[in-house]
């Protein structure tokens, strides 16, 4: 089955600065890739997703790139601020099983003012 | 526009009783998949329904099983609790292929 991989596991930048967080799949046949974001005690959000058929999304602070050949995605946050302080997780998924995510383990993100 | 709604938000449980929990999603929605969330596991897909289908099971054991509704509203039920199945119970609710989810606050079961 899909095995999704990230890394850091932790992630500490000063704000203003960028944060940059990597995710490896291991089927190929997976064709969505949402990230969500949770705080502590809440829910996961989903803050964007990309399709397989799109190599690079924007939205606003936040971007997301996708590389079919390596099989690697990533989320970039730009000008970070202490309210980007969360657990950030991406995932995978494919057309046959949409519903069914498999998630990475999750970034802890810490902007310090 | 109403978010997905978990019930209850906590359930304290006995080992060997069985607990039953209960997502509404997002009307208009119609695929409902339920995770496990625990800090060692991390998030699990159990499983995911559409139009009252089972479409997709994760890898637990029997005792985790799941319905949905003809008005898309899912529950999922454990039987026989284990200490190990306390965690975050999570739903998340999607239009269809093609569409995002949308999680719900979650269901925290303690299984003591």
């Amino acid at each position: 089955g899909e095995n999704v991989e990230q890394h850091p596991s932790t992630l500490s930048v000063q704000e203003g600065d960028s944060a940059v967080i990597k995710c490896t799949y291991s089927d190929s046949a997976s064709n969505y890739f949402p990230w969500y974001k949770q705080e502590l005690g809440k829910r996961p959000q989903l803050i964007i997703d990309i399709r397989s058929n799109v190599g690079e999304k924007k939205d606003q602070r936040i971007a997301v790139t996708l590389n079919k050949t390596a099989k690697h995605f990533s989320l970039h946050i730009t000008e970070t601020q202490p309210e980007d302080s969360a657990v950030y997780f991406c995932a995978a998924s494919m057309a046959d099983s949409w519903g069914k995510f498999q998630f990475g383990a999750g970034t802890q993100v810490v902007v310090t003012p | 526009k109403a978010g997905v709604t978990q019930t209850p938000r906590y359930l304290i449980k006995t080992r060997g009783q069985q607990v039953t929990l209960s997502c509404s999603p997002i009307s208009g929605h119609r695929s409902v998949s339920w995770y496990q969330q625990t800090p060692g596991q991390g998030l699990q897909f159990l499983f995911e329904y559409f139009s009252e289908t089972q479409r997709n099971k994760g890898n637990f054991p029997g005792r985790f099983s799941g319905r949905q509704f003809s008005n898309s509203r899912s529950e999922m039920n454990v039987s026989t609790l284990e200490l190990g199945d306390s965690a975050l119970y999570l739903c998340a609710s999607s239009k269809g292929t093609g569409a995002g989810y949308t999680f719900g606050s979650g269901t925290r079961l303690t299984v003591v």
